[in-house]
């Protein structure tokens, strides 16, 4: 079936202007996760959600990241007032089906969203 | 909270030898611990994981071992190919109906034909 999906894929922004990133979870599967991943590091905590609630939002670096998934499904990261240091891979990971498939903890990841803040 | 430490950080060995990664977690309470595969360019796969019932797990030529005593999981690739290079990196977990996971550094694995 079809794996977790990111849009886009790439985006260039000028420091000071909003950007909203997008997640597409993998159907059916109740958690969705946000990670950040700079260059040449593993992946770094951002946010989850189970279902349309945000369980933890302790990985947010800064109240300029907000993040919502409003029917439980697709989720938008937002960056209000990008800043240089914002530039970097941004990853989207869901888990968990309800109806069988594999154990609840698995994360797949989606393809990310390269943000360059100039 | 949660700190993974991986080592080593860069591994060349020649094709057919044996790989080792070796992860030391902090966080008493983590009881998942998953290992992912990242080729350049592309998003990171789960190739194996394992829970703290069990102190080992195998899946062909991949092997993961953990010692909950102290805190410490290793990663074995046995018969190494060239497709085996890329990032490989281990994670941590409380593990419940989603959790966030704790990764390492990262090993980059250099397969040598």
């Amino acid at each position: 079936g079809a794996g977790v999906s990111q849009s886009p894929r790439y985006k260039v922004t000028k420091r000071g202007q909003d950007v909203a990133l997008r997640c597409d979870p993998i159907s059916g599967h109740v958690s969705l996760y946000w990670y950040r991943q700079a260059l040449g590091q593993g992946p770094e905590f951002l946010t989850y959600f189970n279902y349309e609630a945000q369980q933890d939002k302790s990985g947010l670096p800064n109240d300029r990241f907000s993040a919502e998934r409003p029917e439980g499904s697709i989720s938008t990261l937002t960056i209000q007032r990008t800043e240089q240091r914002d530039s970097a891979m941004y990853r989207c990971a869901s888990s968990f089906r309800l109806a069988g498939g594999p154990a609840r903890e698995t994360q797949y990841f989606g393809p990310g969203t390269r943000l360059l803040v100039l | 909270g949660e700190n993974v430490e991986q080592h080593p950080s860069t591994l060349s060995v020649q094709e057919g030898d044996s790989a080792v990664i070796k992860c030391t977690y902090s966080d008493s309470a983590s009881n998942y611990f998953p290992w992912y595969k990242q080729e350049l360019g592309k998003r990171p796969q789960l190739i194996i994981d394992i829970r703290s019932n069990v102190g080992e797990k195998k899946d062909q030529r991949i092997a993961v071992t953990l010692n909950k005593t102290a805190k410490h999981f290793s990663l074995h690739i046995t018969e190494t190919q060239p497709e085996d290079s890329a990032v490989y990196f281990c994670a941590a977990s409380r593990a419940r109906a989603g959790n966030m996971l704790t990764f390492g550094g990262g090993t980059r694995l250099m397969v040598k034909p």
